[in-house]
C-alpha cells in the first residue's frame, strides 16, 4: 500500500487480557518504529526495528511489551496481562534509511486501545 | 531534562494569517534533524517539514517554513496563510544521528485552532 497501515484501528480489551497490534510499513522501508501516545501528549518511543533486527527496545515500558517483526515487513507489538495505564495509542512508523539516515518517520493512523 | 520543548499548549489564529509555533531542543550531538508533525483529530501523524543541523538555509515547504535558529537551539514553526484545515495538534520532534535507535523524540505540542 502506499502509506503506513496498522489494524485494528480501535481495541478494546478487559484488564488482564493479552492484544496483539499490528503494523505493515511502506514497501521497502527498512526501519520501523513504534510509539506510545498517552492522551494529551507527544508520541514516546517504545522499540526499534531494523529489517528483522530489534535494535532498540529501550522504551518498551515493562516486560509484558513484546514486539516482533519475523520477515522484516509487518511487525506485531504485543502486551501481555493488560493493565490500565497501558491505554493509549500506539502508533507505527516506518523509513527507509537504515541506522544513520535523517529521513522522515512516515506513521500509521494508530491504534487506540483501552482497558476496562 | 527535556529534549525538546513546546512552550505553547494552545493557539488561536484568524483564518488567512500567519502563525509561529515555537520549539527548543536540547542535544549534544552535532548532526541531528528537526521534524514537525501535524495531527489532525483523526489521529493520524502528517508528516510538514524537515530541517537538518547542518543545513544552511531555513527549510520551506509550501505553506510551511522552519525558523532555525543553530545557536539559540530553536526551530520554529511558520504557518503562511493560515486555512481553517490547519486546526490541529502540532508536533516538534528531533532525531540525533548518533543515537543508536535512530527514534524520534517529540514535544508536548501545540494545539492550534484557526478562527474563521
Amino acid at each position: 500500500g502506499a502509506g503506513v497501515s496498522q489494524s485494528p484501528r480501535y481495541k478494546v480489551a478487559k484488564r488482564g487480557q493479552d492484544v496483539a497490534l499490528r503494523c505493515d510499513p511502506i514497501s521497502g522501508h527498512v526501519s520501523l518504529f513504534w510509539y506510545q501516545q498517552a492522551l494529551g501528549q507527544g508520541p514516546e518511543f517504545l522499540t526499534y526495528f531494523q529489517n528483522e533486527a530489534q535494535l532498540d527496545k529501550s522504551g518498551l515500558p515493562s516486560d509484558r511489551f513484546f514486539a516482533e517483526r519475523p520477515e522484516g515487513s509487518v511487525s506485531t507489538l504485543k502486551i501481555q496481562r493488560t493493565q490500565q495505564e497501558d491505554s493509549a495509542v500506539y502508533l507505527c512508523a516506518s523509513s527507509l534509511g537504515p541506522r544513520g539516515g535523517l529521513r522522515p518517520q512516515h506513521f500509521g493512523d494508530g491504534t487506540r486501545l483501552s482497558i476496562l | 531534562a527535556q529534549k525538546i520543548t513546546q512552550t505553547q499548549p494552545g493557539m488561536f489564529v484568524q483564518e488567512k494569517e500567519a502563525v509561529t509555533l515555537d520549539c527548543t531542543y536540547d542535544t549534544s550531538d552535532p548532526s541531528y534533524g528537526l521534524f514537525w508533525y501535524k495531527q489532525p483529530s483523526s489521529g493520524e501523524m502528517i508528516f510538514l517539514i524537515y530541517q537538518g543541523s547542518y543545513d544552511q538555509q531555513n527549510a520551506t515547504e509550501g505553506r510551511y517554513s522552519l525558523n532555525f535558529q543553530k545557536a539559540r537551539k530553536s526551530a520554529n514553526l511558520v504557518i503562511s496563510a493560515s486555512q481553517l484545515g490547519d486546526s490541529a495538534m502540532y508536533f516538534c520532534a528531533m532525531r540525533e544521528v548518533n543515537n543508536a535507535g535512530n527514534m524520534l523524540t517529540f514535544g508536548g505540542g501545540t494545539r492550534l485552532m484557526v478562527k474563521p
